[in-house]
């Protein structure tokens, strides 16, 4: 069973929308989580870390829900620029291993 | 602040010939240090990790090897290349600490040829 599970899209949203798209993970005792972009030929970069049950940094919103193990980004008023791969990652477990999933692919339209 | 430096860049080598990636991390001591591949088109696959010097852990049996000859220093390398180790590698860093995030370097494109 995987760690995480995202849904790989692509999601083909409107400039100006908002999209959500969540990861679900299997490991229960995990209580914080990562979310990367990921744009074209690009290394992955930190977008936002969700450490309790939300965080929120200006048109993105990341939240934790440990009773349905999902974790969810939010993206208001989207941007041409918002379009990448969105990658969920759990923190290391014991073995210090970090895996991360295929992700899910944004299009942002004009 | 803590940075990484990973090189070449780009990379062209011929079937079989030998490989050598370095990575340096700066700004930090003891961190955890990563080498992934990315195929094209395909997710993140962890080739190696490191929790300190001369500690290795390989995640895919393969011909390629890692090393850690220093606290901040992740070397990834190769006897002889294959076709199929073609791919984006990327390096990365976290601190040994639980719920720390990676930080990735800019990649190595690598094309075998």
């Amino acid at each position: 069973r995987k760690e995480v599970e995202q849904d790989p899209g692509p999601f083909n949203v409107p400039e100006g929308a908002t999209v959500a798209f969540n990861c679900t993970y299997s490991n229960s005792a995990s209580q914080s989580f990562f979310w990367y972009r990921q744009d074209c030929r690009k290394e992955p970069k930190l977008l936002m870390s969700v450490y309790s049950s939300g965080n929120e940094d200006g048109r993105f919103t990341a939240q934790l829900n440990r009773a349905s193990q999902y974790i969810s980004l939010l993206i208001r008023d989207s941007k041409l620029s918002d379009s990448a791969t969105y990658l969920c990652v759990p923190p290391p477990g014991r073995d210090d291993k970090i895996i991360f999933g295929k992700g899910t692919r944004l299009h942002i339209l004009p | 602040s803590q940075t990484i430096h990973q090189w070449p860049a780009t990379l062209v080598q011929p079937v079989g010939s030998p490989l050598s990636l370095e990575c340096t991390v700066e700004g930090t001591s003891n961190p955890n240090l990563y080498w992934y591949r990315q195929a094209a088109g395909r997710g993140l696959q962890l080739l190696f990790y490191s929790v300190g010097i001369g500690q290795i852990s390989s995640e895919v049996p393969q011909n390629l090897s890692a090393s850690r000859p220093q606290d901040r220093q992740f070397i990834l390398s190769s006897k002889k290349l294959l076709l199929s180790d073609s791919g984006f590698y990327l390096c990365a860093w976290s601190q040994s600490s639980y719920n720390s995030p990676l930080h990735f370097g800019n990649g190595t494109r690598l094309t075998v040829t």
